[in-house]
């Protein structure tokens, strides 16, 4: 079946730590992998995305690349802000079922 | 633009009312789909609409029944709830139904319900 596993959290950092937050997968086909956030209070929204392997995704200074050979969709970011304190969800769309395959989702926190 | 518009924000219901909730995007985009998220879980999927037509029902209650009525409107009807259903409801649309390869799926920001 179609199954997303991510690192348990909470993932304290200190600001301008470097994150990496793991991710891997398990899917029949050639799923397309997505990172979204979370912000306390609000809904879900689009960090990045890949479609195919070793394509990389990258937005507002974070970056995950697809790896087919390791099935994983790790997110990094080389600085963090507490800005970017939130919870973070790995997913993948299914090719055999279009669905959206979510991981539970990682909360990181930044602290000044 | 890639944004959905959800309302009212919050809601407060009996497990007697009927109430409505709203979604709305202009982007033109032919899927739009209704997700349940509990406190600290992913988002569960519960209903799609392509084209206008209900495609996939993930074996939800009746109490649940959600409404279509244009191409950039979805509506979810409560009914008879239970505490149980509480939770953060979010919608999402996509440009084409789920199939579509590489197919990213917007979200509003979502309605937190609260069923007493």
């Amino acid at each position: 079946g179609n199954s997303v596993t991510q690192m348990e959290g909470p993932v304290t950092l200190s600001e301008e730590a470097f994150l990496t937050i793991n991710c891997t997968y398990t899917a029949t086909g050639y799923p397309s992998l997505f990172w979204y956030v979370q912000y306390p209070g609000e809904g879900l929204q689009l960090l990045l995305k890949a479609t195919k392997a070793d394509d990389k995704g990258s937005n507002k200074g974070f970056e995950a690349t697809y790896r087919k050979e390791t099935t994983s969709f790790h997110l990094e970011k080389g600085s963090v802000q507490v800005s970017d304190s939130a919870v973070y969800f790995c997913a993948l769309k299914a090719s055999n079922t279009g669905k959206l395959i979510f991981g539970q989702g990682t909360t990181l926190q930044v602290k000044p | 633009d890639t944004e959905v518009t959800q309302t009212p924000k919050h809601l407060v219901m009996g497990m007697t009312n009927k109430k409505s909730l709203k979604c709305e995007q202009h982007m033109g985009h032919r899927a739009m789909y209704w997700y349940k998220q509990k406190a600290k879980k992913p988002p569960e999927l519960m209903f799609v609409y392509s084209y206008e037509k209900l495609s996939i029902n993930e074996s939800v209650p009746s109490r649940f029944s959600p409404e279509c009525p244009n191409s950039s409107l979805l509506n979810l009807h409560l009914h008879a709830l239970q505490p149980e259903d509480s939770a953060l409801y979010l919608c999402a649309s996509s440009q084409e139904g789920p199939s579509g390869s590489g197919e990213t799926q917007y979200f509003g920001p979502g309605t937190r319900l609260l069923v007493l």
